[in-house]
């Protein structure tokens, strides 16, 4: 199981970047899978989820309205589109396979992360 | 502020038992559902340590046990080891917020 970001840089205030994740190992279309980042020096922090179809998706409200999550299962890859960027968005930026979680009509039922990439650093900053 | 409480620091002599609590709350821990703790190293992406509440990944050492009571989890590391140097952060899923998944703040372990 393998999991690549890439897209990663600096950008000024207000300006957009798509990050892209690359998977590899599994059955890509059989999972959740989520974008995770952790600002410099602190915690870690949930961004979005989509789901095994990519027809259902999920934000954390720092990322509502500005960040959209998508996934091509037939390239097994990940994409997070961020616009509207902030100084506070700067972070490593983490994609992460999620084990068991599922979407039913009570909406995500996230689990565990088993598998995490290595990470993309984001820098917004004029 | 992380949903879930976590110390900031733990240290404890090579050899020690440490323990890293998490606090939560009824729209979370205390709701049922299950805790997962990762590990991450310096410079290195969070690793999966602990799932669900007690359970170890293959290859993840004995040393590391993990249990949950009410609102509250804990992560133990007994017989610690320089290599155990790491932050540790909790995770589990709240049904009240926008989005499902919460993580505690962190606990640097520091093998003094």
């Amino acid at each position: 199981v393998q999991l690549v970001e890439s897209g990663g840089g600096v950008v000024q205030p207000g300006r957009s970047l798509r990050l892209s994740c690359a998977a590899s190992g599994f059955t890509f279309s059989h999972y959740l899978v989520h974008w995770v980042r952790q600002t410099p020096g602190k915690g870690l922090e949930w961004v979005a989820v989509i789901s095994v179809d990519g027809t259902k998706t999920s934000y954390a409200d720092s990322a509502k309205g500005r960040f959209t999550i998508s996934r091509d299962n037939s390239k097994n890859t990940l994409y997070l589109q961020m616009n509207y960027l902030r100084p506070e968005d700067t972070a490593v930026y983490y994609c992460a396979r999620d084990n068991g979680g599922y979407y039913d009509d009570s909406g995500f039922q996230s689990y565990y992360f088993d598998s995490w990439g290595q990470g993309t650093l984001v820098t917004v900053s004029s | 502020q992380s949903v879930l409480t976590q110390p900031p620091s733990v240290s404890g002599a090579p050899g020690q038992r440490v323990t890293i609590s998490c606090t939560g709350s009824s729209s979370n821990i205390g709701a049922g559902y299950d805790v997962h703790w990762y590990q991450q190293l310096p410079g290195t992406a969070p690793k999966l340590l602990i799932y669900a509440n007690t359970n170890r990944p293959s290859g993840v050492p004995d040393r590391f046990s993990a249990s949950k009571s009410g609102t509250s989890a804990s992560l133990a590391i007994t017989g610690l080891q320089a290599e155990d140097e790491a932050d540790y952060y909790c995770q589990s899923y709240d049904n009240t917020l926008s989005g499902d998944v919460v993580f505690g703040g962190g606990t640097k372990v520091t093998v003094l």
